[in-house]
């Protein structure tokens, strides 16, 4: 199994900062990762797919990179409707596997 | 519209069964890659299950054997029946579809099923 670890686990900047969060997998694999975003009682949404293509409906200040086994979140300019935990998603085998989430939070 | 929308979740003894649906509408399930994800109580994001528009199934290491993913064409609904449950059976169940190159474009708002005694 491809295991998935997000770095940092809670975060906290102000609006307008640059925020990235990483996510690093146990085997090298293909472009097949994505990202959710959470809100306190709410499932989750989808921001980007395939490592770097923003999901129609989501702002631009959000952005995906990455390759083999290293990839990243990054907001741009933070808002403060950006609080909320942030999931990678690995797909490019079964079983698809998660990292365990990061909580941003606006100082 | 695409909608997702789970019932079937609630307080079950350890070793006892549960059947989760998920009825969509606004597209049809037998053509889509639809999965079951859980959250148990103030964790992450963990995948259970998916079924395939051809019928192919794959599951978690940690469900496999206790659950099994179906579909009912005619009902445009999706199931999972869950056997053997266990207190980390606990969490809220989501429906998902797939969308082109995503693992997950539509979420349900899921189901929260708990195992105890």
């Amino acid at each position: 199994d491809i295991q998935m670890t997000q770095s940092p686990s809670t975060l906290s900047a102000v609006v307008g900062d640059r925020v990235t969060i990483t996510c690093r997998a146990s085997q090298s694999f293909s472009s097949w990762l994505a990202w959710y975003q959470q809100k306190p009682g709410k499932a989750p949404k989808l921001l980007i797919y395939k490592t770097s293509t923003l999901e129609s409906g989501v702002p631009s200040r959000f952005s995906g990179s990455g390759s083999g086994t290293e990839f990243t979140l990054t907001i741009s300019s933070l808002q403060a409707d950006d609080s909320a935990t942030y999931y990678c998603q690995q797909y490019s085998g079964y079983p698809w596997t998660f990292g365990q989430g990061t909580k941003v939070e606006i100082k | 519209e695409v909608q997702l929308g789970e019932t079937g979740g609630g307080l079950i003894q350890p070793g006892g069964s549960l059947r989760l649906s998920c009825a969509a509408s606004g597209f049809t399930v037998s053509t889509y890659y639809m999965s079951w994800v859980r959250q148990a109580p103030g964790k992450g994001l963990e995948w259970v299950s998916i079924i395939y528009g051809g019928g192919s199934t794959y599951y978690a290491d940690s469900v496999r054997g206790r659950f099994t993913i179906s579909r009912d064409n005619s009902k445009n609904m999706v199931y999972l029946q869950m056997n053997s449950l266990r207190a980390e059976d606990t969490a809220v169940y989501y429906c998902a579809r797939d969308g082109s190159q995503r693992p997950v474009q539509y979420w349900g708002h899921g189901t929260l099923v708990t195992v105890s005694s």
